[in-house]
């Protein structure tokens, strides 16, 4: 059974700054990897998707890794601001046919201005 | 752009009362899933349909909960009696079938029991 841990569960950086968020999974048979954006109380927004085949994904300041060998993907988060407050989720795909996704708890992040 | 629309957005309902969501997917997607997300917690897979037939059903709780998706378009999703522990956020996706993986997110029905 497919398990993703995402690390650290909440992190708080200065406006401007650069950062990692990270994301682990034990079931290397991963079909895409795929990054979400929660604000509280709302609903997910997919930010990336890796699929198996790719190594990294980009899209504006953003920028999403996956490694299946060492089963880790990141999404780094170039320039930060205020505006990107949220919870960070990472979701595997996997499972032949059914595509299921299996999310981790989630990193909240905070960019204080 | 099409989206997956779900209904009601908020829901309170008091312990022990029946309580349905409704999710219509993006059309023309076969595939169809229900999660549940407790606070702090990420979304854990409750039934899967693909079409009318139940796909994956193995994490819901079938003493109190049901799903059913007749026509194989939009789908409903009952908890009959609520317990206190079910306040959660109830998501529904849809995914276009075959190999394409992606899924698509409703904005979520946040439910409390009081």
């Amino acid at each position: 059974k497919q398990e993703v841990t995402q690390i650290p569960a909440a992190l708080s950086v200065p406006e401007g700054e650069n950062l990692v968020l990270n994301c682990s999974f034990t079931d290397s048979a991963i079909y895409n990897l795929q990054w979400f954006r929660q604000d509280p109380g709302k609903g997910l927004t997919s930010l990336l998707l890796i699929q198996s085949s790719q190594r990294e994904q980009t899209s504006g300041r953003l920028n999403a890794s996956l490694d299946k060998s060492s089963g880790r993907s990141t999404l780094y988060i170039a320039a930060s601001q205020p505006g990107d407050s949220a919870t960070y989720l990472c979701a595997g795909v996997s499972g032949a046919g059914s595509y299921q996704l299996t999310f981790g708890k989630g990193t909240k992040l905070s960019v204080i201005p | 752009e099409a989206e997956v629309a779900q209904s009601p957005r908020y829901k309170i309902t008091e312990k022990s009362q029946a309580v349905a969501f409704w999710c219509d997917p993006i059309s023309g997607h076969a595939t169809l899933y229900w999660y549940r997300q407790i606070l702090g917690q990420g979304p854990e897979l409750l039934v899967q349909f693909q079409d009318e037939s139940v796909v994956d059903d193995s994490q819901l709780p079938k003493d109190r909960f049901s799903a059913e998706r007749l026509k194989g378009v939009d789908s409903t999703l009952k908890i009959q009696p609520a317990e206190l522990g079910d306040s959660a956020m109830y998501l529904c996706a849809s995914r276009p079938g075959g190999s394409s993986y992606e899924q698509y997110f409703g904005p979520g029905t946040r439910l409390t029991v009081t």
